[in-house]
């Protein structure tokens, strides 16, 4: 079983939609998460870290469960801009990271 | 201008003739860490290191080496490639906190 599974996508939205993406974790030990963007063949940069009580940065909002072990990612209003594949990352000792596949997102004028 | 380079950017080589991704940071990092990115399968970490001279497998080590010898250079060694190490290996670091990891700009190397 993988350690992050995410949902491939792509996901195409016209701009000014919400999108959301999900990603699911394997280890209940798992201590930290991040939502990472990437554009076509540049390196991740992170977006944000994920808190257990949700955290917002202007139109996106990532949030935690626990109970079911997930991490999700929320960005509102979307711009063109916003297009880029959304990595998310958990890592239970900080030392060993493990990424899910990346979800596309192409935001439509 | 803080950031992570490697070298070289692209590569194409044959299988069995050794090479090396050299990766450094100038941010007085601890911690180093090497990935491999191939489509369906994303980031996967192949080594990683704490600090001078402390290394660990990551999820895919097979066919890899690294070393830790300074604190702002972190090599990736493949001894023997092989087709199936074809793929972008992208270098990464990040200070104490567990929050940022900063990436280099991804060496693609194709094995033939």
């Amino acid at each position: 079983r993988k350690e992050v599974e995410q949902d491939p996508g792509p996901f195409n939205v016209p701009e000014g939609a919400t999108v959301a993406f999900n990603c699911t974790y394997s280890n209940s030990a798992s201590q930290s998460f991040f939502w990472y963007r990437q554009d076509c063949r540049k390196e991740p940069k992170l977006l944000m870290s994920v808190y257990s009580s949700g955290n917002e940065d202007g139109r996106f909002t990532a949030q935690l469960n626990r109970a079911s072990q997930y991490i999700s990612l929320l960005i509102r209003d979307s711009k063109l801009s916003d297009s880029a594949t959304y990595l998310c990352a958990v890592t239970f000792t900080g030392n060993q990271f493990y990424f899910g596949t990346g979800t596309s997102l192409t935001v439509i004028p | 201008e803080a950031q992570v380079t490697q070298n070289p950017r692209y590569l194409i080589t044959v299988t069995g003739k050794k090479l090396t991704v050299t990766c450094s940071q100038n941010m007085n990092h601890e911690y180093m860490s090497w990935y491999r990115q191939d489509p369906g399968l994303g980031l996967r970490q192949i080594y990683y290191s704490m600090n001078v001279e402390v290394t660990d497998k990551g999820d895919v080590p097979e066919g890899y080496k690294v070393s830790r010898k300074e604190k702002r250079n972190f090599p990736l060694i493949l001894e023997s490639p092989s087709p199936n190490q074809t793929s972008l290996y992208f270098c990464a670091s990040r200070g104490s906190s567990y929050n940022e990891q900063f990436f280099g700009p991804g060496t693609r190397l194709t094995v033939l």
